[in-house]
Formats: structure tokens, C-alpha cells, sequence
């Protein structure tokens, strides 16, 4: 079935560090994928998003290539902050409008 | 409303009880999502439901579970004769329009409880 492996955590950065967090994906179609983040106390929210090959998303300083020849989505930070501090999930949606599968999630923290 | 709203917070429930929890969509988003998030766990999936599709019931964990969406809006996930091992958070979340790419919306969840 349709699935998504993250790096597990936590991962913790000093501040302006460079930051990776793996993702690769299984699926049976061509998936859209998507990054989200649950800060502390708060919903999960959309990072970014990326709909076919080669695509790149980008929010906040943040990006994520989909590569389909390694079927990964890894996320990407040139400088992290302190307020980046949070969990980080990678999902993948089959099919426009399907069901969104996540990741088991990657905590990030972030020292001054 | 402004977003996807839930209720209870928090629920504390003994052993065999049933228990309802409650979501209030996007209005109208027509997809709506219930996920599960256990501590050191990812979000697991338990049911979709899309406009007027039958939903997604794959998810669910066993029989005690059940959901249902009245009128296309709020959603209901019901579990029954609750165990310690239902004690999660219970995310629901939901999308505008159907055939298209994009964002799921989440509410702040129902921490459940089962003592």
C-alpha cells in the first residue's frame, strides 16, 4: 500500500545550521507530496507542497525537490532558527483529492 | 467558522465506556479526514470522506470504530467499549473541493484519555 518513511528524530540543530530531514514514499499512483509542521501548541499546518516530478515547493526558507527516480521529498534549510522548533511530517495524497498518508513524523529542535 | 473546530478538548473516559467526538468542517470543504496521533507516533489514518463518495473506512482500527458525516458537514467518530490503547490524540482535518490538489486544514484535535 501507500506509504511514506521519515528520518526518525529528534534532530537537533545549533541556530543557522543546515538542515535535511529524509523522506521517500511508496505509492501505486503518481502522488502529490507535501510537508507539514505542528509547532508547540499548535494544529498541524501545510509547509509546502509539490504536485509532479522535478517540482519544487518552497516556504519560509524551507524547500523540497519530488524526485520519482528516488521517490523522495526530502526537506531542506539552508539557516534554521529557534522558532523553527517543531514536528515536521512528510505526507503524499494519491490521486487529486484523495486521502493524505503521513509519515510517523521528525521533531526538530533548535538550540540559540 | 474560521477553522476546523473540535470538541471536546480533552475527554477522560473509563474503560468500556463509548465515546463521541465531534468535528466542525471548513464550511464547505466537501473533504473531511479523521487521523489518530499517539505519543512518539505518526498520524495513522482512520477514515475519509469525500462529497458524496462512500468514505474511506480503511483506516480504522476495528469494529468499535465508526464515523459518520451528516448533510455533507460535521462528522462524528465514534468508538465503542473504549480500551487504554485508544488513548490518543484524534486529529480531524478538512480540504475545499474535490478533484484538486490541495491543503488539508486541521483542527487542534481531542486528547482522549482512557483510564
Amino acid at each position: 500500500g501507500d506509504s511514506v518513511t521519515q528520518m526518525e528524530g529528534p534532530v537537533t540543530l545549533s541556530e543557522e545550521a543546515f538542515l535535511t530531514i529524509n523522506c521517500t514514499y511508496t505509492a501505486t499512483g503518481y502522488p502529490s507530496l507535501f510537508w507539514y509542521v505542528q509547532y508547540p501548541g499548535e494544529g498541524l499546518q501545510l509547509l509546502l507542497k509539490a504536485t509532479k516530478a522535478d517540482d519544487k515547493g518552497s516556504n519560509k526558507g524551507f524547500e523540497a525537490t519530488y524526485r520519482k527516480e528516488t521517490t523522495s521529498f526530502h526537506l531542506e534549510k539552508g539557516s534554521v532558527q529557534v522558532s523553527d522548533s517543531a514536528v515536521y511530517f512528510c505526507a503524499l495524497s494519491v490521486n487529486q483529492g484523495g486521502k493524505l498518508i503521513f509519515g510517523q513524523g521528525t521533531e526538530l529542535s533548535v538550540k540559540p | 467558522g474560521a477553522g476546523v473546530s473540535q470538541s471536546p478538548s480533552n475527554k477522560v473516559t473509563e474503560k468500556g465506556k463509548d465515546v463521541e467526538l465531534r468535528c466542525d468542517p471548513i464550511s464547505g470543504h466537501t473533504a473531511l479526514y479523521w487521523y489518530r496521533q499517539s505519543l512518539g507516533q505518526g498520524l495513522e489514518f482512520l477514515i475519509y470522506f469525500q462529497g458524496n463518495s462512500a468514505p474511506d473506512k480503511s483506516g480504522l482500527p476495528s469494529d468499535r470504530f465508526s464515523a459518520e458525516r451528516t448533510g455533507g458537514s460535521v462528522s462524528t467518530l465514534t468508538i465503542q467499549r473504549t480500551q487504554q490503547e485508544d488513548s490518543a490524540v484524534y486529529l480531524c482535518a478538512s480540504s475545499p473541493r474535490q478533484g484538486a490538489v490541495t491543503e488539508a486544514f486541521f483542527g487542534q484535535g481531542t486528547r482522549l484519555t482512557v483510564v
